[in-house]
């Protein structure tokens, strides 16, 4: 069965800092991995997605993560974290049939 | 505007009443998706449907019921059997194609907080 474990529940980085949300993931077959956020009282919204190709794959608002088969995981990263970007950011494998499996979600704080 | 649209934003249901969720998607997407969304759980799957007039039962089903009668639009009914139902329901739709057929990503709507009075 497919599962995504996000192991931090809250990260916490200063703004201008780099930010890391940690995603582990658990497939049978090629992984396909994907990043979401949602602010509060919204509904998600894409970041980012990892099909094939290349490690390291580029989102919107200047995310990226990077996937390493190896180790099992697509930790999504930021260079330099803004105020705006605390939001609680979903991970989400491709489960059975065309649907998704989503992590528990982390929430991230950037303090000024 | 392209988007999926879901209403209303709250809602409120009296113990033993069914309430019905609307969601309406202009993208031409052939399948959707019903996500709750509980604290600290993440969200669970409670129907999907890939074409019209066809649904399946995702992972916490009970309790709800869904239809498919056009393209566009997925309504989800909450039934006076799902004995919990206070929660964030999304919706999300998604393209459907045989080429990429597992890379597309979804699309969600706002949500819709569903509060039992």
């Amino acid at each position: 069965a497919q599962s995504v474990a996000q192991p931090e529940d809250q990260v916490n980085v200063a703004e201008g800092n780099p930010l890391t949300v940690k995603c582990t993931y658990s497939v049978s077959g090629n992984p396909y991995l994907f990043w979401y956020v949602q602010y509060p009282n919204r509904g998600l919204q894409f970041l980012l997605k990892y099909i094939t190709g290349d490690n390291l794959v580029k989102g919107s608002y200047g995310f990226e993560a990077e996937f390493n088969k190896s180790q099992t995981s697509f930790h999504l990263k930021k260079p330099s974290a803004l105020v705006s970007d605390s939001a609680l950011y979903f991970c989400a494998v491709r489960g059975y049939g065309q649907n998704f499996v989503f992590g528990p979600g982390t929430r991230l704080s950037v303090l000024p | 505007d392209g988007g999926i649209t879901q209403s209303p934003k709250y809602l409120f249901r009296k113990e033993g009443q069914n309430v019905t969720l609307s969601c309406e998607q202009n993208l031409n997407h052939d399948a959707m998706y019903w996500y709750r969304q509980d604290p600290g759980q993440g969200l669970r799957l409670i129907y999907y449907s890939q074409i019209v007039n066809d649904f399946q039962k995702g992972d916490i089903a009970e309790g709800y019921s869904v239809s498919r009668e056009k393209k566009e639009s997925f309504p989800l009914t909450v039934t006076s059997a799902q004995k919990n139902p206070t929660a964030f329901y999304l919706c999300a739709s998604r393209r459907w194609t045989n080429r990429d057929l597992m890379n597309t990503e979804a699309f969600f709507g706002q949500g819709t907080r569903l509060t039992v009075v």
